[in-house]
């Protein structure tokens, strides 16, 4: 089953724009993580925020975790076509057990005009 | 380093057939995790293996079945296929296993249909 739902499930900007992706989880997590899937194909790996951090860069990419809320951020700043995908949070459970599973959200589709 | 590799990329199935998708990953990597990936439920855990032992299961029926080889090579298979079974199968390799915070890195997948 899916961890959560992302918010909103396809998002339409012009180059140049910023992107918002929102991610809302269910359960407690040891880290929440990214990745981008471009049309049916494998998955890349963005970035990873763990439980006790707030914010994170990488290049254009800022991700915020807001814990109390059980809810993430992705913004992409001076967006490019070339970022038009589908976008995934990821969250992984707090107990070694099960510390390889990740746990899917419903995904973002992102769009990017020329 | 070449990444995950999996074969094949296609593979078109009657109902009833069985299947078994395979999936290489990066040199040194020797976790392997596998993912179904359908549009109604989206992304899904199938398994994890370990040093040709499986760790974790996800909530599939024995229908999906798996092993790792020595030299961390993965196979998945699925028997007695399903038309629900038609989907997009993932696999993903990582260092090591129970490390969450050791990135994942995903093949290009396997696309499977069946008829």
């Amino acid at each position: 089953s899916q961890q959560g739902e992302e918010d909103p499930q396809a998002l339409s900007i012009q180059e140049g724009e910023n992107a918002t992706m929102n991610c809302s989880y269910k359960t407690s997590i040891n880290n929440l993580q990214w990745y981008r899937q471009n049309s049916g194909r494998g998955l890349v790996h963005l970035i990873l925020i763990r439980s006790n951090e707030r914010e994170k860069h990488s290049g254009r990419l800022r991700v915020t975790l807001d814990t109390s809320k059980k809810s993430s951020s992705l913004l992409i700043t001076a967006s490019r076509a070339a970022d038009t995908a589908s976008y995934f949070c990821a969250t992984v459970p707090p107990f070694s057990g099960s510390a390889r599973q990740l746990t899917f959200g419903s995904g973002t589709q992102l769009t990017v005009l020329p | 380093k070449a990444g995950v590799t999996q074969t094949p990329r296609y593979l078109i199935k009657t109902r009833g057939q069985q299947v078994t998708l395979s999936c290489s990953p990066i040199s040194g990597h020797r976790s392997v995790s596998w993912y179904q990936q359908t549009p109604g439920q989206g992304l899904q855990f199938l398994f994890e293996y370990f040093s040709e032992t499986q760790r974790n299961k996800g909530n599939f029926p024995g229908r999906f079945s798996g092993r790792q080889f020595s030299n961390s090579r993965s196979e998945m298979n699925v028997s007695t296929l399903e038309l629900g079974d038609s989907a997009l199968y993932l696999c993903a390799s990582s260092l090591v296993a129970g490390v969450s915070t050791d990135t994942q890195y995903f093949g290009p997948g396997t696309r499977l249909t069946v008829l």
